[in-house]
């Protein structure tokens, strides 16, 4: 079955840009009709969307993070990746990669995560 | 922008139903999303479109939507449903996922 693994550093200095990658395994990252998501919780709080990006290049991104996110897939490496521009401490939290299973009908969509990556945390601190 | 609401916490004896919600305007119009996550591990689905059950999930959890109020039910409580549980939906009006703040189970 299909597993994701967050990779990065865990440690990104204030005002400097924080950048992950997510590495699918069991299956390929082009097939179906998936978007992969970035979503993150710190320590202690709720979960919090970050962004998508379906394997066309198409992205969505959480209004409150648009300006400073940028998300993209290198389908050869079977990979997707996070960037995270100008981080300040309150962007410190544990980072989620996952499928994001994408259907639409008229004017809505169901839209839901499944499986998850591990999670990894990155801390932003001189 | 989208805003749904969870109750911080619910408490539950071993063996009864455990019920958390979701509130949200016109929640009953969008699809809900519940996922488990228990201290130290990432959130696992456990259901999905409302009402789905995923492979693998027991049956004792099931799920409903209308109106302004989706709920997650959880029958015949186990020590091992403890765990934070959180609601999901895509809010088309500003394409992108909203989260519930999460639902903290006890099993007392």
């Amino acid at each position: 079955q299909v597993q994701l693994q967050e990779s990065g550093p865990g440690l990104v200095k204030p005002s400097q840009t924080l950048s992950l990658t997510c590495t699918v395994s069991g299956g390929s990252i082009s097939s179906g009709s998936y978007y992969w998501s970035w979503i993150r919780q710190p320590a202690g709080k709720g979960l919090e969307w970050i962004g998508r990006i379906y394997t066309s290049g198409s992205t969505n991104y959480n209004p409150s993070l648009k300006s400073r996110v940028t998300i993209s897939v290198d389908t050869s490496k079977n990979q997707f990746s996070l960037k995270l521009s100008s981080v300040t401490a309150a962007d410190t939290a544990v980072y989620y990669c996952a499928r994001n299973w994408a259907y639409y009908y008229g004017s809505g969509s169901r839209n839901w995560f499944d499986p998850w990556g591990q999670g990894t945390l990155v801390t932003v601190s001189s | 922008s989208y805003v749904l609401t969870q109750p911080p916490s619910v408490s539950v004896a071993p063996g009864q139903t455990a019920r958390i919600t979701c509130g949200g305007n016109n929640i009953g119009s969008k699809s809900v999303h519940w996922y488990q996550q228990k201290p130290g591990q990432a959130p696992v689905l456990v259901v999905y479109d409302d009402s789905d059950r995923p492979s693998g999930i027991p049956e004792r959890f099931s799920g409903s939507n209308s109106g302004n109020t989706a709920t997650l039910t959880i029958s015949r409580v186990e020590a091992g449903d403890e765990a934070d549980y959180y609601c999901q939906v895509w809010d088309s009006s500003s394409d992108s996922v909203v989260f519930g703040g999460g639902t903290k189970l006890t099993v007392l």
